[in-house]
């Protein structure tokens, strides 16, 4: 079956500092690959996607490469700000239409 | 464009009670899904419409589960005899069907149920 794994969190970092939050999957056929964001008190949102590989999706400076031969979706941001605190959830869909989500990253940014 | 709206936004039960949410989906969608999450967990699905018709059904709905979309707008979900273990967030979420592989999810609040 279809499975997403997620680093765990909490991930802590300063303001402008680099970000990595590593996701790797497991699917039949060619899924099409997500990143959602859940900030405190609000329902999910979709920051970015790809639907084939070597596609990368970007939003608001994170970025993420759909990496076929590594089965990874890692998102990336240069320089994190603190209203990017929030829990990041890497998600796929393949052959249905169902999304099967990772167990989330939480992300702390310190001024 | 308003969103996906859900309500209750919390409930609150005693066991063995029945509770029913109710999901409005983005006004030209015709799809809608159903997820539950639990505390640091990621959503998990449990059934989703295209317009009226139920799709598919995950085996974590049980019997004591019944979802509808009378008439392929807004959705309730039905808990019957309600158990502690039901407590979490139900999610609920739409979409524009477009046979694309990026078809994009949207999601409401949430209701989060409490179950005493």
């Amino acid at each position: 079956g279809n499975s997403v794994t997620q680093m765990e969190g909490p991930v802590t970092l300063s303001e402008e500092a680099f970000l990595t939050i590593n996701c790797t999957y497991t699917a039949t056929g060619y899924p099409s690959l997500f990143w959602y964001v859940q900030y405190p008190g609000e329902g999910l949102q979709l920051l970015l996607k790809a639907t084939k590989a070597d596609d990368k999706g970007s939003n608001k400076g994170f970025e993420a490469t759909y990496r076929k031969e590594t089965t990874s979706f890692h998102l990336e941001k240069g320089s994190v700000q603190v209203s990017d605190s929030a829990v990041y959830f890497c998600a796929l869909k393949s052959s249905g239409d169902k999304l099967t989500f990772g167990t989330g990253t939480r992300l702390a940014v310190r001024p | 464009d308003t969103g996906v709206s859900q309500n209750p936004r919390h409930k609150i039960t005693k066991r063995g009670q029945n509770v029913t949410f109710r999901c409005d989906p983005i006004s030209e969608h015709n799809r809608l899904y159903w997820y539950r999450q639990t505390l640091g967990q990621g959503p998990e699905f449990l059934t989703y419409f295209q317009n009226e018709a139920q799709l598919e059904k995950s085996r974590l709905l049980s019997d004591r589960f019944s979802a509808e979309r009378p008439k392929g707008s807004f959705s309730t979900l039905e808990i019957q005899r309600t158990e502690q273990g039901d407590s979490a967030m139900y999610l609920c979420a739409s979409s524009l069907r477009t046979g694309g592989a990026g078809e994009t999810q949207y999601f409401g609040p949430g209701t989060r149920l409490l179950v005493l």
